[in-house]
């Protein structure tokens, strides 16, 4: 089993749509977590940064921690065809660490 | 552009072919990690920086791949005798101690085995 899971959908919607992004993770040792956006063939773009569990909200974008679930989401509102790419999420122990990724989630926002 | 810069983008290469990346982190960032990136999968880490010390490599890393970071600000990573398997994106990060792990990513090198 992954560390962490997250389905890679494709996942197509219409314009204006309320997007949920969601993964999972087992190790109970990650503090920090975070959401990247990756267009084709280009390198990931950091979205959202989130210690421990909570929310934060930043424009159209939320990110939800869950530490007891061990369950993150990400939600795009009003969202957009130039939101269409693969969401990453990652997430690590803290200290220097290196991150772990989910295998990333294809998004299609349709006009 | 102050962002994170990797040399080449795209690199195609023969099997058994020696080829080096390079990787430009940004500016006064002491930390700097390799990840790669195969198709429809997420980055995996393979080795990490802090200042000029390599001080952790995955078990991806084999005894063919070898990264340096000699001064502690560029980084450079080789692999010799290229498999086919070796083909995919490799990925450059950087962050600041004490940045809260936000690891910021440069644009990827392609690498094709043929």
């Amino acid at each position: 089993q992954k560390e962490v899971e997250q389905d890679p959908g494709p996942l197509s919607v219409p314009e204006g749509a309320i997007v949920s992004l969601n993964c999972t993770y087992s190790n109970s040792a990650f503090q920090y977590f975070m959401w990247y956006r990756q267009y084709s063939r280009k390198g990931p773009e950091l979205l959202m940064y989130t210690y421990s569990s909570g929310n934060k909200e930043d424009g159209r974008f939320t990110a939800q921690v869950d530490k007891s679930s061990k369950y993150i989401s990400l939600f795009i509102r009003d969202s957009q065809p130039s939101d269409s790419a693969t969401y990453l999420c990652a997430m690590g122990p803290g200290g220097y660490n290196k991150l772990i990724f989910g295998a990333g989630t294809r998004l299609a926002v349709h006009p | 552009d102050t962002g994170v810069s990797q040399d080449p983008r795209h690199k195609i290469t023969k099997r058994g072919q020696n080829v080096t990346f390079r990787c430009d982190p940004i500016s006064e960032h002491n930390r700097l990690y390799w990840y790669r990136q195969t198709l429809g999968q997420g980055p995996e880490f393979l080795t990490y920086f802090q200042n000029e010390a390599q001080l952790e490599k995955s078990r991806l890393l084999s005894d063919r791949f070898s990264a340096e970071r000699p001064k502690g600000s560029f980084s450079t990573l080789e692999i010799q005798r290229t498999e086919q398997g070796d083909s995919a994106m490799y990925l450059c990060a950087s962050s600041l101690k004490g940045g809260g792990d936000t690891q910021y990513f440069g644009p990827g090198t392609r690498l094709t085995v043929l």
